[in-house]
């Protein structure tokens, strides 16, 4: 079975700064990766997904993820963040071909200052 | 409607009772997934039905939660005898076939059960 893990719970950053997510799966077969953001009081949108070809990624908003298959990672970046990006991000995974359902991490908050 | 409805929105129950939690998915999904976000915690799945093919249940935390989807569209979440441990928001989810990987799938705002 799949699982995914994001280290960073809750991340502080001001205007402009750089940002990085960590994001980790674990499975031993070919994955299909994705980033969800859930914006305060609204539901989970895709960000970006990753299925295969092209590691580096370009999602909505000026964010992008590279998926670095040695590392089992696939951390999402954004080089200059906004106020309006304080958001929960969650990253999920499941395996290629597959029917089944997503695994998501726990989710890191990100607060942006103005 | 033009995306995954739910409802109710916000749900406070007595413990012990029974409640129902109702999605509407996108017209055309064939797929269709429920999902648990508690607090401080990420997304957990309870379970998924494509099509008319047998859901996929494995993710339902106890014998008091159940799914029924039907017509192949709207899907009905029942959480018997509920406990406080189930305060939780409940997902839907669809997406237009059953392969994740190969279609977005679209989430709900979530229904807010508060159990007291």
């Amino acid at each position: 079975a799949q699982s995914v893990s994001q280290h960073n719970h809750h991340v502080i950053l001001s205007e402009a700064a750089s940002l990085e997510l960590g994001c980790n799966y674990s499975y031993g077969g070919t994955v299909n990766l994705f980033w969800y953001v859930q914006y305060p009081g609204q539901h989970l949108q895709l960000l970006l997904k990753y299925f295969s070809g092209d590691p580096l990624v370009k999602g909505i908003k000026g964010f992008e993820a590279e998926f670095i298959k040695s590392k089992f990672s696939f951390n999402l970046r954004k080089p200059s963040v906004q106020w309006s990006d304080t958001a929960e991000y969650f990253c999920a995974v499941n395996a290629a071909g597959s029917a089944r359902q997503l695994t998501f991490g726990s989710g890191t908050q990100l607060t942006v200052l103005p | 409607g033009a995306g995954v409805s739910q409802s109710p929105s916000n749900k406070v129950t007595e413990k012990g009772k029974d409640v129902e939690l109702r999605c509407d998915p996108i017209s055309g999904h064939t797929a269709l997934y429920w999902y648990r976000q508690s607090l401080g915690q990420g997304l957990e799945f309870l379970i998924y039905f494509q099509g008319n093919s047998a859901p996929d249940k494995s993710g339902l935390p106890s014998d008091r939660f159940s799914a029924e989807r039907t017509g192949g569209s709207v899907s009905t979440l029942t959480i018997q005898r509920t406990q406080q441990e189930d305060s939780a928001v409940y997902l839907c989810a669809s997406s237009k076939q059953g392969a994740p990987g190969g279609n977005t799938i679209y989430f709900g705002e979530g229904s807010w059960l508060t159990v007291v």
